[in-house]
């Protein structure tokens, strides 16, 4: 069975970084991609960008440039999102995903998600 | 940036049919996948590349794509079907994925 674990809660001042994980199991890691996408609550599905388990190569959302790091380790499983110089409106729920390769373009199984607050 | 466009809200009987629809520029030419979001938990995957369906999603569940329109039907729609519905590709051009901006199916 695929399963895609995530880290827990975070609380973070503004400016400030944040880093999730997210542990894979129940298939071939560099098979597949991860991808990361955000939800305030309350609102839509918003895609980050997505992380090649097979190669590493990443592409990051165009607004998030700059801000965003996607890492994987090969050895775990797992895969990373950082998000750096956090504001209010970074404030969401975010879920890893897996990706089919080469296109990414579907995501099949998602974590649990991992609520960010932003708060002073 | 290409642009998925949904219907906010809609409503639907029991046992009656619910079409969800995705308007894009030209999606017909573009692969779609639907996900399904119920309060408090995280999507799934219901139809994929505009028709399949994935296994454990019931035969109801089905997916059309032609022209600048994209649908998604709930065939004799159940209590359990209540939940919010998005609608996603990949645009080439950008090499960004893109999802519309969901629609809450309410079960009367």
């Amino acid at each position: 069975q695929v399963h895609l674990v995530q880290s827990g809660p975070e609380v973070k001042k503004p400016g400030a970084s944040v880093k999730v994980s997210c542990k894979t199991s129940g298939y071939t890691f560099t098979s597949y991609g991860v991808s990361w996408v955000r939800q305030v609550p309350g609102h839509g599905l918003e895609w980050m960008g997505w992380i090649s388990g097979y190669n590493g190569k990443s592409k990051n959302a165009q607004k998030l440039q700059g801000r965003l790091t996607m890492t994987s380790d090969t050895s775990t499983s797992t895969a990373y999102m950082e998000l750096r110089n956090l504001r209010s409106d970074d404030a969401a729920v975010y879920y890893c995903t897996r990706v089919d390769l080469p296109a990414a373009g579907l995501f099949d199984y998602w974590g649990q998600g991992t609520l960010v607050t932003v708060s002073s | 940036s290409y642009i998925l466009t949904q219907p906010p809200s809609m409503s639907v009987a029991p046992g009656k049919t619910a079409r969800i629809t995705c308007g894009g520029n030209n999606i017909g030419f573009k692969s779609v996948h639907w996900y399904q979001q119920k309060s408090g938990q995280a999507p799934v995957l219901v139809i994929s590349f505009n028709s399949d369906r994935p296994s454990g999603i019931p035969e109801r569940f089905s997916g059309s794509n032609s022209g600048n329109t994209a649908a998604l039907t709930i065939s004799r729609v159940e209590a359990g079907d209540e939940a919010d519905y998005y609608c996603q590709v990949w645009d080439s051009s950008s090499d960004h994925r893109v999802f519309g901006g969901g629609t809450k199916l309410t079960v009367l």
